[in-house]
């Protein structure tokens, strides 16, 4: 059973720490998305990414956000440094090749909070 | 840009009821419409789509919604519901014509609570 593998589940941190989450799309998947979930905003877009290049980072915070794909399996999002406010569930999701059918494949999540 | 208008922020059924769980969205040429679902602590998964064709999309778990044109409306619908549909569901439409139609919108969800 294939699926977007999200690690760590859960990160706890403090304030001004440097924060990595790590994502592994499915296999055979070209595209790769990162959300963040919050109560107050929702559900937001940070990042996209097609073939491993970034096509859309627009709803990310530049100053502190950096999302990267190393290689075809792993995507990265790095937060440096954290703050209080960046404490929410980050979702990656990851999709098939073909812009005809946008069918995006969640992970689990990384529930991040930052003390 | 897009947006998704989900009315009801919770909705609390008793199980075996009906339900309706109510999505709008602005208006657009075509859209793609999408209901996601999520389980404590897990992904959001899909439920069904609306690409093109019928207006009435079946889904997992006996889910069905209705995409209704001229009322800009893909409400989520299920006959009879079970303890295990307790879960937060989310409308989402792209914009297949536009220069971002990778781009899904949420709406800010609803939490359908069923009890026995």
């Amino acid at each position: 059973d294939a699926r977007v593998t999200q690690t760590p589940r859960h990160k706890v941190t403090e304030m001004g720490q440097e924060v990595t989450m790590r994502c592994q799309p499915i296999l055979g998947h070209n595209t790769v998305f990162w959300y963040r979930q919050t109560m107050m905003q929702g559900l937001e877009l940070l990042a996209y990414f097609r073939n491993r290049a970034p096509l859309d980072d627009s709803g990310m915070p530049k100053d502190r956000f950096s999302a990267e794909m190393p290689d075809a399996t792993l995507a990265t999002l790095k937060i440096q440094p954290s703050e209080p406010r960046d404490s929410a569930v980050y979702f990656c999701a990851s999709g098939p090749p073909g812009t005809t059918q946008i069918i995006q494949y969640f992970g689990a999540g990384t529930r991040l909070s930052v003390l | 840009a897009q947006s998704v208008t989900q009315l009801d922020s919770q909705v609390p059924v008793f199980e075996e009821a009906p339900v309706e769980l109510r999505c709008n969205y602005s208006s657009s040429v075509s859209v793609y419409l999408f209901w996601y679902v999520q389980y404590p602590n897990q992904g959001l998964q899909l439920l069904l789509k609306y690409l093109s064709g019928s207006t009435l999309v079946k889904g997992i778990n006996g889910f069905e919604a209705e995409f209704n044109k001229s009322q800009t409306s893909f409400h989520l619908r299920k006959p009879s519901v079970h303890i295990s549909d307790t879960a937060e569901y989310f409308c989402a439409v792209s914009d297949p014509l536009g220069g971002s139609n990778y781009k899904l919108t949420f709406g800010k969800g609803t939490l359908l609570t069923v009890n026995p």
